[in-house]
């Protein structure tokens, strides 16, 4: 257990629909950070947060967003869906920038 | 463009069997990370190199970082069914907050 939480575990919608994907750090890290891994891209960075505020962006498409909360937890938005959406993502924590990231056990996405 | 690659893609061996698997580059990386994922949960590190030309053992994995920083090997001795897994290289971005770039990883399986 690395300490990172994610819900829900599972999720299927529909094209078109919105969903929004939650993300609880280690206690003490103030990184959070977002991964989009699918069978032909492999796990693809899309987003970085520290302490509130982003700090990097990746692969990320428009339609997508993220957000941190003062409680620091983490909220990816997901909205426009398209069938090739449907992946895992993962969340991820670190205390500040350091390379050592903790991985959440991601959430399914899966688009109808 | 994929910036890191993984070889072979695909390894199926029995127990007891010797392995290297390759994450090769042509990017220089300040530090390069390896990763175990198994299904249904999040990758977790396994080892981060950051000097060219360094070995680092954990059990009976032996990672190293090539001279130039550009390329890893993974060699596993006496593998065991509990090694079974998706191993995942990362490359750590000269002064990018931690930004990692992964490979689409190596599936292995060990026979028993």
């Amino acid at each position: 257990d690395s300490g990172v939480t994610q819900t829900p575990k599972h999720l299927i919608t529909a094209t078109g629909q919105r969903v929004t994907l939650r993300c609880s750090p280690r206690s003490g890290d103030l990184s959070v950070y977002w991964y989009q891994q699918s069978l032909d891209q492999g796990l693809q960075f899309l987003i970085q947060y520290y302490n509130g505020e982003e700090r990097a962006k990746g692969n990320i498409l428009e339609r997508f967003s993220a957000q941190q909360f003062p409680d620091l937890h983490s909220e990816l938005n997901l909205s426009s869906l398209e069938l090739g959406d449907s992946a895992l993502y993962f969340c991820a924590s670190s205390v500040a920038f350091e390379y050592e990231q903790y991985f959440g056990p991601g959430t399914r996405l899966t688009v109808t | 463009t994929q910036l890191l690659e993984q070889s072979p893609q695909f390894l199926s061996i029995q127990e007891g069997e010797n392995l290297t698997v390759y994450c090769n580059s042509s990017s220089v990386f300040s530090s390069l990370q390896w990763y175990r994922q198994e299904p249904g949960e999040g990758p977790v590190l396994l080892v981060t190199v950051v000097t060219g030309g360094e070995v680092k053992k954990l059990k009976r994995l032996t990672f190293q970082f090539g001279d130039a920083r550009k390329d890893s090997s993974l060699h596993i001795t006496a593998a065991q069914p509990g090694d079974t897994g998706l191993y995942l290289c990362a490359g750590v971005h000269t002064g990018a907050n931690s930004k990692l770039t992964f490979g689409k990883g190596i599936t292995l399986s060990v026979r028993p």
